[in-house]
Order: structure tokens, then C-alpha cells, then sequence
């Protein structure tokens, strides 16, 4: 298994630029989740999934849309980079929603906006 | 709303004492609380679950200890290793669907 696999690892964009942060994973974990890490803020959630089909909004959304047309992939996708989304960004997966669930974590992307 | 704090000083450590991690939480006390490590350029992984009602959790070097009444979870590693070195993670389910995580707490072993 390879697990949750992102790409890319570093993107640079300029501001007002669109781009795609791909996540997919391959344990048929029915959640998948999108947070960013920022230095003294901690990981906090973006957009999360409990089913293909089904999204809904974390902590943070505003700039971000994501869809899932799979059980595997997940993208997350920045319509309109502003330098505040320069940030690490991290996918993960769970096989169900419930606290207990241990999450798996992609190796992250970072994400630079000039 | 539920919060979770953890020391944001980093701790430093000798080479085989036991390093002591905090994580506090306000409000009610979460049922489960899960505990990460992450190291520099790579996504948390998960070590322990501890549940509400257990007071204490082993696995290998590593123990969590869960105190309702200090709305406290403690995180030990005995003997510790240079190799333990990395930011670590206490977390609590969010209204169900995700983690609410602290900011974390680096390690630093030395020889």
C-alpha cells in the first residue's frame, strides 16, 4: 500500500493564479480531510469528505474547493492563490469519521504565493 | 468551544531521562484523545488513542495518561532516544468529523 499520496511537494504560484493540490489514497478509507499547517497555529481543517459525493466545510474553507468523485481521490483546489494561503498543506484519511479513527497523513505540499 | 493547549516551548531533553508532554483541554472532557508525532517536512503520525475512561495507556517506551478532573493528558517517553526527537501532537475528535489538534510540542534528545 502506499497510502495517501500527494502531489506535488512544493508549488510556487503567483498571486491570483489557480492550481489543484492532488491527494489520493488507497486503504478504501471512506474520510478524507484537507488541513493546513501554519507556524503557531497548529494544523487546522479545511475541507473534509465522509463519502464519495459528499463534502463539507472545517475550520477554514474561504479560497478552497474540493470534490469527490472517487473513494480515492480527493483534490483541493485554490481558485484565486492570495499570499495568506502560504501554507504546508497535509491530507488524510480515515476508514470511518469517528474520533476513535486513527488518521493517516500525506507527506504534504508546500505552497509558497508571491 | 472546545480548545486544546499544549506547551509551545520546546523541550529539551538528556538522552535516556523520560521526556513529560502536556496537553490540556478546556471545557468538557473529550472522550478519546489521540496523540501524533511529526517530524520536520513530514505529515503526524499516529501513536496513541487513550479513551475517557482509561487512565493510562502503554505502548513500548510510550505512556499517556488521561486526568479528567485536570482536563490534562500527559505524554511520556521512558528512556529517551536522540531518534525521539519531533514535534508531537495531542488531538480530540471535533464534533465528529475531524481532529481538532494542538499546536504541538517539540522534542529535542540529546546525546
Amino acid at each position: 500500500n502506499a497510502g495517501v499520496t500527494q502531489t506535488p511537494k512544493f508549488q510556487v504560484l503567483k498571486t491570483g493564479q489557480s492550481m489543484t493540490l492532488q491527494c489520493a489514497q488507497d486503504m478504501n478509507h471512506e474520510y478524507m480531510s484537507w488541513y493546513r499547517q501554519d507556524p503557531g497555529m497548529g494544523l487546522r481543517l479545511i475541507h473534509y469528505s465522509v463519502g464519495a459525493g459528499i463534502t463539507d466545510q472545517g475550520e477554514v474553507p474561504n479560497g478552497y474547493n474540493v470534490s469527490r468523485s472517487t473513494t480515492e481521490d480527493f483534490p483541493l483546489r485554490l481558485l484565486s492563490a492570495a499570499p495568506s494561503q502560504t501554507s504546508v498543506y497535509f491530507c488524510a484519511s480515515s476508514y470511518g469519521r469517528k474520533g476513535t479513527d486513527t488518521q493517516y497523513f500525506g507527506p504534504g505540499t508546500r505552497l509558497t504565493v508571491l | 468551544s472546545q480548545k486544546i493547549e499544549q506547551n509551545s516551548e520546546a523541550l529539551n531533553i538528556q538522552e535516556g531521562k523520560t521526556a513529560t508532554l502536556t496537553c490540556n483541554y478546556t471545557n468538557y472532557s473529550p472522550a478519546y484523545l489521540q496523540w501524533y508525532r511529526q517530524d520536520p517536512g513530514r505529515g503526524p503520525v499516529f501513536l496513541l488513542l487513550i479513551r475517557e475512561n482509561e487512565k493510562e495507556k502503554r505502548k513500548e517506551r510510550l505512556k499517556v495518561t488521561f486526568d479528567t478532573t485536570l482536563k490534562q493528558s500527559l505524554f511520556h517517553i521512558t528512556a529517551s532516544q536522540p531518534a525521539d526527537s519531533a514535534t508531537y501532537l495531542c488531538a480530540h475528535p471535533n464534533s465528529g468529523y475531524a481532529l481538532n489538534f494542538g499546536k504541538g510540542t517539540s522534542l529535542l534528545v540529546t546525546p
